[in-house]
């Protein structure tokens, strides 16, 4: 059974709206992680998270909020939308301790329009 | 500049041969982990290693925190093995942000 799971698979949004991508992992993790992936640039961090009710911003979180009210659920905001978050968002749960091992959702393909 | 240099870029394999992945790292690291993204775009776990060497089946990896950098070796390739590769690493002492390559493509032909 998928321990880290995210929902929509599939977005189509519009510029100006707001998009929730939720992140739900069952792993009992402390870390969570958003990234987003497109061609050429690999995966870059977005927000990620240590615990319930924190968020720290990564490489890339201008346009994003991020929300952990729990354990288990992360979630990411795009208050207004644009074409340019046009992608596909990975979520990850992680260890902590000395070791960062990370364990990835299926995926979340948004188009903004 | 980029933490993590990942080559080549892209690989085109006939099956039965093997090559070698890379990533170095432009500062000491604490771990790597290898992925591969598959055709239905899941990224799946390969290894994770904080020093010396794993092999699973067909796939072997490497990493040298001292020499900045590692290695992901495929032998016997497979069409399966088609997709796009990645590594990740985190700066030693740093809070847990890992940095990925920005991939390999890999290509199995018949």
């Amino acid at each position: 059974e998928a321990a880290v799971t995210q929902s929509p698979r599939n977005k189509v949004a519009v510029t100006g709206g707001k998009v929730t991508l939720s992140c739900n992992q069952t792993n009992n993790h402390n870390n969570m992680y958003w990234y987003r992936q497109d061609t050429g640039h690999g995966l870059r961090l977005i927000h990620y998270s240590y615990g319930a009710g924190s968020t720290e911003k990564g490489d890339i979180p201008d346009g994003y909020k991020a929300s952990r009210p729990s354990q288990e659920n992360f979630s990411l905001i795009l208050e207004l939308a644009t074409p340019s978050q046009t992608s596909v968002y990975f979520c990850a749960s992680g260890v902590t301790g000395g070791a960062y091992e990370q364990y990835f959702g299926p995926g979340t393909r948004l188009t903004v329009l | 500049g980029d933490q993590v240099e990942q080559s080549p870029s892209a690989l085109s394999l006939h099956e039965g041969t093997g090559s070698a992945l890379r990533c170095n790292f432009t500062t000491t690291m604490r771990a790597v982990q290898w992925f591969r993204k598959n055709s239905r775009g899941s990224l799946i776990n390969l290894f994770y290693l904080a020093s010396g060497t794993k092999e699973n089946g067909r796939l072997k990896s490497a990493f040298d925190s001292k020499e900045r950098y590692s290695t992901l070796h495929i032998r016997d390739a497979q069409l399966e093995d088609s997709g796009t590769y990645f590594c990740a690493a985190e700066v030693s002492g740093g809070n847990y942000k890992p940095t990925f390559g920005k991939g390999t493509s890999l290509v199995v032909h018949p």
